[in-house]
């Protein structure tokens, strides 16, 4: 059984740096075709792709976001952890760690962790 | 970047009834990459569709997709109660997007 679960600060001030921790199990970030992404979620608004890392350390990042984020794996703990840089009052959303098939789909959901932005 | 557009915004219906949503795509998809989602409040999205018409596990089959090309539809055949929710396509042939969603809400 596949699960995911982000962790991390509820509330970050305004130019702080985010760092979002995904620990995961059931699947082996080893694995050839393995990949992790980290989806978005603004308050009643649609999910928005963020970034994904695969099995082979590789990653791929939103182009509208790609200066402020950085995606890292550590396997041994089966761990993927992301940085967002320069938080601003829009970052606010829920933010999802989930596993992504090889196409590019996403099979495999966290349950999500409500970041807030505010001084 | 592929945008995706979703109509209608709302879909009210009642149980049994037949539900039809569509997605478009401002690019032809290649390979059909297309999914569908359906997320419940205070809940993740749930992946219902993937390669445009392939149910996920554990789908009931009263869910289908289909289309090519630009345009794809998911089809709820008869709406069971717990159907009620928000839809949301992605594509997954150039980079992932999703499009902005149709809730099916009660007539």
């Amino acid at each position: 059984q596949v699960t995911l679960r982000e962790s991390g600060p509820a509330l970050v001030k305004p130019t702080q740096t985010l760092t979002l921790t995904c620990t995961f199990s059931g699947f082996s970030l080893n694995t050839f075709g393995t990949c992790v992404s980290w989806v978005r979620q603004p308050p009643g608004k649609a999910p928005e792709w963020l970034a994904v890392i695969d099995w082979d350390g590789e990653t791929l990042y939103s182009t509208s976001l790609k200066t402020r984020l950085s995606l890292s794996k550590d396997t041994s703990k089966n761990q993927v952890v992301l940085t967002m840089a320069n938080m601003d009052p829009v970052d606010t959303a829920r933010y999802y760690c989930v596993r992504q098939d090889s196409s590019g789909y996403f099979p495999d959901w966290g349950l999500g962790t409500l970041v807030t932005v505010s001084s | 970047e592929i945008l995706l557009t979703q109509s209608p915004d709302t879909l009210s219906l009642s149980p049994g009834e037949r539900a039809t949503l569509s997605c478009r795509a401002s690019q032809i998809l290649s390979s059909n990459f297309l999914a569908w989602y359906q997320q419940k409040p205070g809940q993740a999205p749930r992946l219902l569709i993937y390669g445009a018409s392939i149910r996920a596990i554990g789908v009931p089959d009263r869910f289908s997709g289909g289309g090519f090309g630009t345009d794809f539809t998911l089809t709820i055949s008869r709406l069971e109660p717990e159907d009620f929710a928000v839809y949301y396509c992605q594509q997954y042939g150039s980079s992932f997007t999703f499009g902005p969603g149709t809730k099916v809400d009660r007539k």
